[in-house]
C-alpha cells in the first residue's frame, strides 16, 4: 500500500528566504506526483503536476522535483512571502486501468514571517 | 473560470439524518471523487466515479454512497449521520487517465463541506 510523507508537519520562515518541502513515497510505481496549497477552511489548489517521466516542473517562484527511484520529491519556494502561508500537500497517483486515485500526503504548515 | 462547486460550505446535522453533499463541474471532466479531511489523517477518499452511473469504492466508504445521474454532478450521501462522520467533505474532478491529446489529470477540488453531526 502506498504511504506519502511529509516531513516536517510545520515549518516557519522569515519572510524572504528560499525553503524547500518534502515529500517521500513508499512505492515508486507512480504516474505522476503532485503539489497543492490549502489555505486554513478551504479546498486545495493544485500548484504543480510532475509526470513520471519528468524531473521537474516549474511557475514561477515555484519548483518542484521529482526522484521516483528514491521516492522523493521537493518543493522549492524562492523568496517566501506572507503570502505563500498555507498548507502544503503532495499526492502521488498509482495508475489503474480505466480509472484513478490518489494518495495524500498529510501535509507541512507553513508560516512565512512578516 | 472553471470551477468546482460544492453546494453548502457548513451544514449541521443530528444524529440519524440522512445527509446530500452536492458537487457540480463546469470542466466536462470524466473522474470526480468525494474525500474527507481530518486532522492529522490527511486526506482519505470515499468514493470516486470514472464515468455517469459509474462508481468504486474509495479507502472508506462505509457509511457513505454515491450517485453520478449526470457527467458534471456528483453527490455523496450519508445514510444515517453519525458523529464520527464530522468532517471536512471535498469534492474534486479531473480528466481521465491517458487522453489522446496526453492532457494531465490535474486535480481541481471544490472548496470544501464543513459538516458537523451532533
Amino acid at each position: 500500500k502506498q504511504e506519502v510523507t511529509q516531513i516536517p508537519a510545520a515549518l516557519s520562515v522569515p519572510e524572504g528566504e528560499n525553503l524547500v518541502l518534502n515529500c517521500s513515497f513508499t512505492d515508486s510505481a507512480i504516474y505522476n506526483l503532485q503539489w497543492f496549497r490549502q489555505d486554513p477552511g478551504k479546498g486545495l489548489t493544485s500548484l504543480l503536476l510532475i509526470q513520471s517521466s519528468q524531473r521537474e516542473q516549474t511557475s514561477g517562484r515555484l519548483n518542484a522535483s521529482l526522484d521516483k527511484s528514491s521516492g522523493r520529491s521537493t518543493l522549492y519556494i524562492a523568496a517566501s512571502q506572507p503570502g505563500d502561508s498555507a498548507t502544503y500537500l503532495c499526492a502521488v497517483t498509482k495508475r489503474s486501468f480505466g480509472n484513478e486515485k490518489l494518495t495524500f500526503g498529510t501535509g507541512t504548515r507553513l508560516t512565512i514571517i512578516p | 473560470d472553471v470551477k468546482v462547486t460544492q453546494s453548502s460550505r457548513y451544514l449541521v446535522k443530528r444524529t440519524g439524518e440522512k445527509v446530500f453533499l452536492e458537487c457540480v463541474q463546469d470542466m466536462d471532466h470524466e473522474n470526480m471523487f468525494w474525500y474527507r479531511q481530518d486532522p492529522g489523517l490527511g486526506l482519505r477518499l470515499i468514493y470516486f466515479s470514472y464515468d455517469v452511473k459509474m462508481k468504486e469504492k474509495g479507502d472508506i466508504p462505509e457509511g457513505y454512497s454515491v450517485s453520478r445521474e449526470k457527467k458534471e454532478r456528483f453527490s455523496l450521501i450519508l445514510e444515517s449521520a453519525s458523529t464520527n462522520q464530522t468532517s471536512m467533505y471535498l469534492c474534486a474532478s479531473s480528466t481521465r487517465t491517458g487522453r489522446s491529446d496526453g492532457g494531465a489529470n490535474v486535480l481541481t477540488f471544490g472548496a470544501g463541506s464543513r459538516l458537523t453531526v451532533l
